[in-house]
Formats: structure tokens, C-alpha cells, sequence
């Protein structure tokens, strides 16, 4: 299957910083992505949609403001978690579809630990 | 109401089992279906597809049923490396975003 890059894989930051994440998809072009974040033992909720050139589409109850993406290319899109909080730590994971490809496929996901 | 509704489970059956998880869908304009599989701290990874005739792959059986609208997977000659919980995803119809089920845990035990 295509492959999509996600990193870092693992990031502890202190309170009150910002973090980058970034994805990119190595063998196809991705004009659409996904963020999506996870809780221990719960499901993935998805963040946001990008399309390449676009802004963001937020789901409700995610903050645009905090949570930063941009997909200025379309083999790449970042997420920046600004100023974050204990309770941003999560395991935040991106996807990418795009093309002929009508599944989507995942990054390795970022484990991110606010202190 | 969600987009997609799963049984958390857990099923746990013994080697050589059958199961069968169910997943339900809240709009009836929806595209595409797939089962992913995601291991303890790991990411999803596709399954299969999900055709509407329904469609086989070894031991794993997918099935959509757009009138009662939910998909269902089954699985025969349960192995102990099946064990992990599988997602359903349910395409919009704008193709444009993804919803995943809460995923159904699995431990299939010797």
C-alpha cells in the first residue's frame, strides 16, 4: 500500500510550548488529510480535514486556534498543538488519500506527553 | 447520534472460533466501507473493502447491508494473532471525510 510518513514518532514537551507534526505521503500525492487524535483505550476522533491549498475543515469542539494545520503542498501537511496542556497528551495520528487511492492510509502516529 | 456505531467488546472466543462484529451507520448517503485493524499503540492498517455483494478474503468475510445500514466482518478459524481491535470506516458522500467506528476488541485466547 501507498506510505505516509508521520513525525516525530514520540515527543515530551513542557507546558506552555508549541509542537509540529508533521505527515507526508512518500508515494502519492495527497490532496486530502486527516488528523485525527486518540485517548487511551478510546476510538480515533477526527480532528480535522485539509485539502491541499485550502484551509482546514474542524470537526465541532476542536479548537482551530490551538490546534494549527496546514497542507500547503500535497505531499505534506503539519499540525501544530500551541501552547499545550497536560490534557493535549494524546496519540495523534494523521492520514492521507488521495489520487486514485480511495482508502486512506496512516502515519505511524505521534505519541505527544505534555509535562 | 454518531456517524458510526461499534460494540467495544470485548469478544473473547478461543482459537479456532468464529466471530462476528457488526457496525452501524448514521447517514444513509455514504460511499465507501472498510474494516481496519489497529494493535495496542500502533496505527490502523486496512483490512478490506466493504462491497456492497459482499466481498471474502481467507478467513475474513465483509458484508454492507445499505437498507439496515451497517456492515458487518467475519471472522472463521480464529488465531491467536487476530486478536486486536477492528474499525469500521464509513466514507461521506463527498469522499471527504472519514468516520471510524470506537473499534471492537478482540482477544482470541489458546
Amino acid at each position: 500500500g501507498a506510505v505516509v510518513s508521520q513525525h516525530p514518532s514520540w515527543v515530551i514537551c513542557k507546558s506552555g510550548t508549541s509542537v509540529k507534526i508533521e505527515c507526508r505521503s512518500l508515494d502519492f500525492q495527497a490532496t486530502t488529510m486527516f488528523w485525527y487524535r486518540q485517548f487511551p483505550k478510546q476510538s480515533l476522533m477526527l480532528m480535522a480535514t485539509s485539502n491541499e491549498g485550502s484551509k482546514a475543515t474542524y470537526e465541532q469542539g476542536v479548537e482551530k486556534d490551538k490546534f494549527l494545520i496546514n497542507h500547503a503542498s500535497l505531499t505534506l501537511s503539519t499540525l501544530t498543538v500551541t501552547s499545550a496542556h497536560p490534557e493535549d497528551s494524546s496519540f495523534y495520528i494523521c492520514s492521507a488519500r488521495g489520487g486514485t487511492l480511495t482508502e486512506a492510509f496512516f502515519g505511524q502516529g505521534t505519541r505527544l506527553t505534555v509535562v | 447520534r454518531k456517524e458510526v456505531e461499534q460494540d467495544p467488546g470485548p469478544f473473547n472466543v478461543p482459537e479456532g472460533a468464529t466471530v462476528a462484529f457488526n457496525c452501524t451507520y448514521s447517514n444513509s448517503a455514504s460511499q465507501s466501507f472498510f474494516w481496519y485493524r489497529q494493535d495496542c499503540r500502533k496505527e490502523p492498517k486496512l483490512l478490506m473493502s466493504v462491497y456492497s455483494s459482499g466481498n471474502e478474503d481467507g478467513r475474513f468475510t465483509a458484508q454492507l447491508n445499505r437498507a439496515s445500514q451497517y456492515i458487518s466482518l467475519l471472522i472463521r478459524d480464529s488465531k491467536l494473532s487476530d486478536s486486536a481491535t477492528y474499525l469500521c470506516v464509513v466514507i461521506s458522500y463527498n469522499f471527504n471525510k472519514f468516520y471510524f467506528g470506537s473499534g471492537t476488541k478482540l482477544n482470541v485466547k489458546p
